[in-house]
């Protein structure tokens, strides 16, 4: 069973500082999920990656799969950033489509 | 294209009675998943489908909970007999099938289930 930690658990920066969250897991993976929900309770897929780096507007993820290590930056952050961020890796390793999510970051940007 | 549709958004039920949630995947997309949120608790596997099969429902409680993927139609979780510790977010994701498996999970709004 795949056991996904993040850290920080919480996190408070100021508007335009860079960001980063991290998350390992236990098993190894063919990839793994980053997620945003909203205060509002709804939840974005933002990145799905298996090697390397991914971007996406001011989003970077980027993936260790030797040392079972992700990381999700924010440049620039802006308080619409404000959410929590929750990665997710396959339950059972790679190939397994049931995910075990971490507990998430709650990210607060302040103005 | 519309993303993952969910509804109802609140759905509030007294103990004792049933609650159904529906969940619409994107067009095309063959895979459905549902989690659970529970109150201060991180995102918790219930079940997977694809149409008209039920692939893996090992994080379903045994009792009072069901899901299906019928043929034509929304996917549904039912909840029969409620009680206040079914009170929580329930999401639903779905996934196409790609040339190397299951594809990424594209996630609803979710509905938030109270139970009075």
């Amino acid at each position: 069973k795949n056991e996904v930690e993040q850290s920080p658990q919480n996190l408070t920066a100021q508007e335009g500082e860079f960001i980063t969250i991290n998350c390992s897991y236990s098993v190894g993976i063919s990839a793994l999920h980053w997620l945003q929900q909203h205060p509002g309770g709804g939840i974005v897929s933002l990145f799905m990656l298996s090697s390397g780096k991914k971007k996406h507007g001011r989003l970077i993820a980027t993936i260790n799969i030797q040392e079972k290590h992700s990381s999700l930056h924010i440049t620039a952050s802006h308080p619409r950033d404000s959410a929590v961020y929750i990665c997710a890796g396959p339950h059972s390793g790679a190939g397994s489509y049931q995910l075990t999510f971490g507990k998430g970051t709650k990210l607060s940007v302040i103005p | 294209n519309a993303g993952v549709m969910q509804n109802p958004r609140h759905l509030v039920r007294r103990r004792g009675q049933e609650a159904r949630l529906r969940c619409s995947p994107v067009k095309g997309h063959s895979h459905v998943y549902w989690y659970r949120q529970l109150p201060e608790e991180g995102l918790k596997f219930m079940v997977y489908l694809q149409k008209e099969n039920i692939i893996d429902e090992s994080g379903m409680p045994k009792e009072r909970f069901s899901a299906e993927f019928p043929k034509e139609g929304p996917s549904i979780l039912r909840i029969q007999q409620v009680v206040r510790g079914d009170s929580a977010a329930y999401f639903c994701a779905s996934s196409p099938v790609t040339g190397l498996g299951v594809g990424p999970q594209h996630f609803g709004d979710g509905t938030r289930l109270s139970i009075l």
